[in-house]
């Protein structure tokens, strides 16, 4: 399984772009990068999930390099309700078991 | 996409006692698996439940602690056992439906919040 290293917290003003980097540098090929947010007692929620190069939905931007080695979560104009823990998993078709680093704690400040 | 309901979202549990956590699935799922979060703390995997065979145990948890029952392919529950409160998580289980890596994006149910006095 690719370990993942993103930075522990991170603040941020609302209304700004935040951008959280994940490094996962023994990607393997089949492994796809997925992004989960968690606010305090509850389950991990899906955000976005991507191979290569950029991928976009209704709430986040994900930013994948042509080498994989690291990945960018951006969220677009945050708010106080964005106050979560992020975290950055890589996984592939079969190693089915994710493995959860410590994430980024990021606080939306008003 | 699918959705697990997951009961009781939190318990207040005496010494000694256990606690028993369910999670049900709107569709069939290949695989389940529980989770524990210390405070403050990342998920670690306790299991990975088998649908009509023994659990496989994560290193640092056995069964006797943890008896985990999947009886069938949309239903799991979690025992915590003579819980102390070193016990005090948030349990949570997650299902992996078919398709490979790109069905990551299922599913957690919602947490159990177990608080052990």
């Amino acid at each position: 399984l690719a370990k993942t290293t993103q930075p522990i917290s991170m603040d941020s003003y609302e209304g700004q772009e935040v951008n959280i980097t994940c490094s996962h540098n023994n990607i393997a090929t089949n492994d796809y990068i997925t992004w989960y947010q968690q606010f305090p007692s509850q389950g991990p929620r899906f955000i976005i999930q991507g191979y290569k190069t950029k991928v976009t939905n209704e709430v986040a931007s994900l930013f994948i390099p042509a080498d994989r080695k690291s990945s960018t979560l951006s969220l677009p104009r945050v708010s106080l309700s964005d106050t979560a823990v992020y975290y950055c998993l890589v996984s592939g078709a079969g190693s089915y078991q994710l493995t959860f680093g410590k994430g980024t704690k990021l606080s939306v400040i008003p | 996409s699918a959705v697990i309901s997951q009961k009781p979202s939190r318990d207040i549990c005496q010494r000694g006692t256990s606690l028993t956590i369910q999670c049900q699935v709107d569709s069939q799922v290949t695989m389940m698996f529980w989770y524990r979060q210390q405070p403050g703390q990342s998920l670690t995997l306790i299991a990975t439940a088998n649908q009509g065979s023994e659990a496989t145990y994560e290193s640092g948890f056995v069964i006797d602690k943890f008896p985990i029952s999947r009886p069938n392919l949309t239903f799991s529950t979690l025992t915590v056992s003579n819980m102390s409160p070193e016990d005090s998580s948030i349990y949570l289980c997650r299902g992996r439906g078919r398709g490979g890596a790109t069905n990551e994006k299922l599913f957690f149910g919602s947490g159990t919040q177990l608080s052990v006095l």
